[in-house]
């Protein structure tokens, strides 16, 4: 099992459309958590990190449950720049400097 | 400010070869990373280099390896190139050694190597 785990998509919505993914990770000790962008062919960006309080920006909202060990990303209002693909990111407790990715999440927004 | 820079942008090597891929951090950053990506996989953690230093490394053969010079600046070498090393290799960088919300990292857009 991958210790970041999210549905691959793809996710077809028209603009304006609100949508939802979801990411889980395994590792009860995971620390940090990120929504990373990366658009075909380019490198991941970073989009927004994840309290446990919730936090937004913006269109974006990110949400955090560690009793179910679960992470979400809102966009709403989805514009056809918003097409990409999400990472779910998390760390360990520990300080490995390791990011570990989940396979991303495909959101194809058409006009 | 110039972001994370990567040489070459494209890479062709034929197996058993060695690939030399070259990282530059952004000015002040002390840590680089370094992560593969290969088709229809995830980004995987490789190396960590801070000060000079290997901090950490993923599960990858020791035929991976590379190092940080005095300037912060970053190689990685693949040594005995096999067919499924045929990846985008993604350097990052960060402030500090340690990761939390406010020490973000940093991609570079990027080296593509390609073993024929």
């Amino acid at each position: 099992r991958k210790e970041v785990e999210q549905d691959p998509g793809p996710f077809n919505v028209p603009e304006g459309a609100t949508v939802a993914f979801n990411c889980t990770y395994s590792n009860s000790a995971s620390q940090s958590f990120f929504w990373y962008r990366q658009d075909c062919r380019k490198e991941p960006k970073l989009l927004m990190s994840v309290y446990s309080s919730g936090n937004e920006d913006g269109r974006f909202t990110a949400q955090l449950n560690r009793a179910s060990q679960y992470i979400s990303l809102l966009i709403r209002d989805s514009k056809l720049s918003d097409s990409a693909t999400y990472l779910c990111v998390v760390t360990r407790s520990s300080n490995t400097g390791k990011l570990i990715f989940g396979q991303g999440t495909t959101l194809q927004v058409k006009p | 400010e110039a972001g994370v820079t990567q040489s070459p942008t494209h890479l062709i090597k034929t197996r058993g070869q060695q690939a030399t891929l070259r990282c530059s951090p952004i000015s002040g950053h002390t840590s680089v990373y370094w992560y593969q990506q290969a088709l229809g996989l995830g980004l995987q953690f490789l190396l960590w280099y801070d000060e000079g230093e290997e901090r950490n490394r993923g599960n990858f053969p020791p035929r991976f390896s590379g190092r940080q010079f005095p300037n912060y600046s970053s190689e990685l070498n693949v040594n005995a190139l096999e067919l499924e090393d045929s990846a985008l290799y993604l350097c990052a960088s960060s402030l500090l050694g340690q990761l939390n919300s406010y020490n973000e990292q940093f991609f570079g857009p990027g080296t593509r190597l390609t073993v024929l």
